[in-house]
């Protein structure tokens, strides 16, 4: 298993540009989660999805669309880059279980710089 | 809300030194508690965790004990090393709520 993929690892964009995050689990995890790492502030959560066709807000959702089509993707959009986006951003899933305490499995995470 | 305070760092220690490193919650309810910790260039990975009061969790030689009568979960190692190098997270989890609440992170750095 490959686990959590993210790509790209980095990128740069300009104030306006968009862009696509990938994010890509192969363990057949109902759960996906967007977090985005900044200094000082550990990791807040943007937007989440309980399955396939289900998304919702997480903390910090504003600038940023996702969708999750199938099970194993899981992209985050974002369609006006702004230098307040300059972040590391994780992808994570896990799967539901009864007794609580899900793990959650991360990427290695995209750094993204907006100039 | 919810939330998690960690001890500031960074934190710089000896090799074989006693490690501790603090944190409380405040929370509604009683979640999930864990501790993560990322490695240099990569994502973050489970440490340990707990579920319930007086749980203990543990791995590599860490421990954390669920405390709900003073709501912390110090994460602590007898001998650390200098492999152990790394940013370590605190965070809860409510069943249901499928997110994680972050500390801020305490960076660790062990010299040999």
């Amino acid at each position: 298993n490959a686990g959590v993929t993210q790509t790209p690892k980095f990128q740069v964009l300009k104030t306006g540009q968009s862009m696509t995050l990938q994010c890509a689990q192969d363990m057949n995890h109902e759960y996906m989660s967007w977090y985005r790492q900044d200094p000082g502030m550990g990791l807040r959560l943007i937007h989440y999805s309980v399955g396939a066709g289900i998304t919702d807000q997480g903390e910090v959702p504003n600038g940023y669309n996702v969708s999750r089509s199938t099970t194993e993707d899981f992209p985050l959009r974002l369609l006006s880059a702004a230098p307040s986006q300059t972040s590391v951003y994780f992808c994570a899933s896990s799967y539901p279980t009864k007794r609580g305490g899900e793990t959650q499995y991360f990427g290695p995470g995209t750094r993204l710089l907006v100039l | 809300g919810d939330s998690v305070t960690q001890m500031e760092g960074p934190v710089t220690l000896s090799e074989e030194a006693f490690l501790t490193i603090n944190c409380t919650y405040t929370a509604t309810g009683y979640p999930s508690l864990f501790w993560y910790v990322q490695y240099p260039g990569e994502g973050l990975q489970l440490l340990l965790k707990a579920t319930k009061a007086d749980d203990k969790g543990s791995n590599k030689g860490f421990e954390a004990t669920y405390r709900k009568e003073t709501t912390s979960f110090h994460l602590e190692k007898g001998s650390v090393q200098v492999s152990d190098s790394a940013v370590y997270f605190c965070a809860l989890y409510f069943q249901g709520a499928q997110k994680l609440v972050f500390g801020q992170g305490t960076r660790l750095t062990i010299n040999p």
